[in-house]
């Protein structure tokens, strides 16, 4: 069966360092794959997403960058961490014929 | 565009009771609808889906909910509430690209 971890759950950063979430999903091939955030009180936001190694959409513009290195692999980065980058962060994925998109388990990031 | 909307940001249930969370979409395309349930600094966990077929959906945990397309709306109920039913609830329409629309979720509170 498919499985999605995300890393690390929860992290406390200083404004103006560096971030970097990661994401890896097992048991399945080519996934499309997303960064989500869900700020409080502002529901989700789709952040990126990937069709494929090295092809990523960003769907607003903001202060975070992703990479997808490998196949199953999606990583979330900032070179510098603004207050405005609190929240909490999901990594999905799901097939790319299929219709359904499966969430991990989360990390929360506060920047102080 | 698709666009989902949620009534109700907060809702308050005594346990038995049934609950029934609202959720009206837009979408240009036929639509594909989710339910996801989070519980606290959790992951999205899906509820249930129409995507084709049958327009009353049931879902894990005695979840079920209607696709109405002449009332563009996808209503979630269970008939008798229980504690473990205490989470925010997100409705969603599949966009362009496998990508979700989620709309801003509804708190359920379950009194006793």
């Amino acid at each position: 069966s498919q499985t999605i971890h995300q890393w690390p759950a929860t992290l406390v950063q200083p404004v103006g360092s560096p971030l970097s979430l990661e994401c890896t999903v097992e048991g399945t091939s080519n996934p499309n794959l997303y960064w989500y955030r869900q700020a409080a009180g502002r529901g989700l936001q789709l952040l990126f997403y990937s069709v494929g190694i090295g092809q990523i959409s960003s769907e607003v513009p903001q202060n975070l960058s992703a990479s997808r290195p490998q196949d199953r692999q999606f990583i979330l980065s900032s070179k510098k961490l603004l207050l405005s980058d609190s929240g909490f962060y999901l990594c999905a994925w799901g097939q790319l014929t299929g219709n359904t998109i499966y969430f991990g388990e989360g990390s929360w990031l506060t920047v102080v | 565009a698709q666009s989902v909307t949620q009534l109700g940001s907060h809702v308050s249930v005594s346990e038995g009771a049934l609950v029934l969370l609202r959720c009206n979409y837009s979408s240009s395309v036929p639509p594909y609808l989710f339910w996801y349930v989070q519980y606290p600094n959790q992951g999205l966990q899906l509820l249930l889906k129409y995507t084709t077929g049958a327009t009353l959906v049931k879902g894990i945990n005695g979840f079920e909910a209607e696709f109405k397309k002449s009332e563009t709306s996808f209503h979630l109920t269970k008939p008798s509430a229980h504690m473990s039913d205490a989470a925010e609830y997100f409705c969603a329409v599949r966009a362009a690209g496998n990508k979700l629309t989620f709309g801003g979720g509804t708190r359920v509170l379950v009194k006793p």
